[in-house]
């Protein structure tokens, strides 16, 4: 089945820092990229949709220079969460797309933030 | 717009009853329609999905959907839960030639008593 892989599933540090998720489909190409956060105990929020070589469509709210987002390949897409800061603090969660409605998202595993 | 409405924030059964997960969606025009499951601290795993075809589908883990569209409901079921089974469920919508966008529902906690 197709497998996407989320690096890193735990990041802690200070505040101020920048931290770099990455979310790769190791077996299919994907044509549209999506970044959710989810607090707990509540569903999936879309932050972005992103395809590959084109800017990233962000969802209303999401701060586009706060959550940058990058998909230079098929089959990789990146986001960086600039300056974080304590309430930047979540679980952020990747999926990638085949392009085709009926076919299912393919989820990472997620990455759990914590801004000290 | 689209809304997805899963009924039960939490539901609980005894092992080895009959588990029934319900999902209704909003559009008149039938979506395409999944269920995910989500384990602690990890990603979503698809269980199912409905896309044309036969109403009740198969999926993993001894789960099935039966897509009702008079009833706009596409409510999830497993005759016997397991403690394995315990953790979140999300029903998710994808329109019609909308590509891959999904639109979730907020997601039944399963818990399952020994």
């Amino acid at each position: 089945g197709a497998v996407v892989s989320q690096h890193p599933s735990w990041v802690i540090c200070k505040s101020g820092t920048s931290v770099k998720i990455e979310c790769r489909s190791l077996d299919f190409q994907a044509t549209t990229m999506f970044w959710y956060r989810q607090f707990p105990k509540q569903s999936l929020m879309l932050m972005a949709t992103s395809n590959e070589g084109s800017k990233a469509t962000y969802e209303q709210g999401v701060e586009k220079d706060k959550f940058l987002i990058n998909h230079a390949s098929l089959t990789l897409s990146t986001l960086t969460v600039t300056s974080a800061h304590p309430e930047d603090s979540s679980f952020y969660i990747c999926s990638a797309g085949e392009g085709a409605g009926d076919q299912p998202q393919h989820f990472g595993d997620g990455t759990r933030l914590s801004i000290l | 717009a689209q809304s997805v409405t899963q009924l039960g924030s939490h539901v609980s059964v005894s092992e080895g009853a009959l588990v029934l997960l319900r999902c209704n969606y909003s559009s008149s025009v039938p979506p395409y329609l999944f269920w995910y499951v989500q384990y602690p601290n990890q990603g979503l795993q698809l269980l199912l999905k409905y896309t044309t075809g036969a109403t009740l589908v198969k999926g993993i883990n001894g789960f099935e959907a039966e897509f009702k569209k008079s009833e706009t409901s596409f409510h999830l079921t497993k005759p016997s839960a397991h403690m394995s089974d315990a953790a979140e469920y999300f029903c998710a919508v994808s329109e019609r030639n909308a590509g891959n966008m999904l639109t979730f529902g907020g997601g039944t906690r399963l818990m399952v008593k020994p």
